[in-house]
């Protein structure tokens, strides 16, 4: 049974590009979660999405915006990148409801902002 | 303001000696808890959660914690420590002020373990 996967695993980007993340959920989850980890912190929640639609959000800009699929997988594309963007970006997958707390984490993918 | 305080950034302990990772949250209710693990370079691995009931939770790898709500803490402990178990530790809660499926993770304890 696959776990959470992420792509690409490393990613070097410069200042003003934009950038687009994926994540396939661990089978039979159906919620996706999207979390930033800057170096020496611990994971901020970025949003979530069931249903193909945003159901929560966290204390990030409109720069940051996502997309979930019919199959549950999900993108997180940030555009106009800056320095401060440069972090480890988590996926998460859940069930609906309050099992949506019991997430699993994928490895990550680490965005350089040059 | 809700927040997470894990207050001890590095803890270094022998191997085969006892470990305990405290941690305590800000919030009226009682939220739902989570302790993850993070090896250099991984991801996440959710170690054990409480979400009611009784107050002793057993998670993976050997590692139980601690739920106490006179004093908001939710400390992870582990009897017998491994050289294997060096990682960062993370504590999280959720179900706060419906706030759907958001976690809030505290800044992390960064375990060394000596041999």
């Amino acid at each position: 049974d696959a776990g959470v996967t992420q792509s690409p695993t490393h990613l070097i980007k410069t200042r003003g590009q934009q950038v687009t993340l994926r994540c396939s959920p661990k089978s039979g989850h159906d919620t996706v979660s999207w979390y930033q980890q800057a170096l020496g912190q611990g994971p901020q929640f970025i949003f979530q999405y069931y249903e193909e639609e945003e159901r929560q959000r966290g204390n990030f800009p409109d720069r940051f915006s996502g997309h979930q699929f019919p199959n549950y997988s999900s993108e997180l594309n940030v555009n106009a990148l800056l320095l401060g963007d440069s972090a480890l970006y988590l996926c998460a997958s859940s069930l609906v409801g309050t099992a949506s707390y019991e997430q699993y984490f994928g490895p990550g993918t680490r965005l350089t902002v040059t | 303001a809700q927040s997470v305080t894990q207050p001890d950034i590095h803890i270094t302990v022998s191997e085969g000696a006892s470990l305990e990772l405290r941690c305590n949250y800000s919030y009226g209710a009682t939220p739902y808890l989570f302790w993850y693990v993070q090896s250099p370079g991984q991801g996440l691995q959710l170690l054990l959660k409480y979400f009611s009931g009784d107050t002793l939770v057993q998670g993976i790898k050997g590692f139980e914690a601690e739920f106490k709500r006179s004093q908001s803490s939710f400390n992870l402990r582990k009897p017998c420590v491994h050289w294997s178990d060096a990682a960062e530790y993370f504590c999280a809660v959720g179900g706060v002020y419906n706030q759907g499926g958001k976690l809030i993770f505290g800044q992390g304890t960064e375990l060394s373990v000596k041999p």
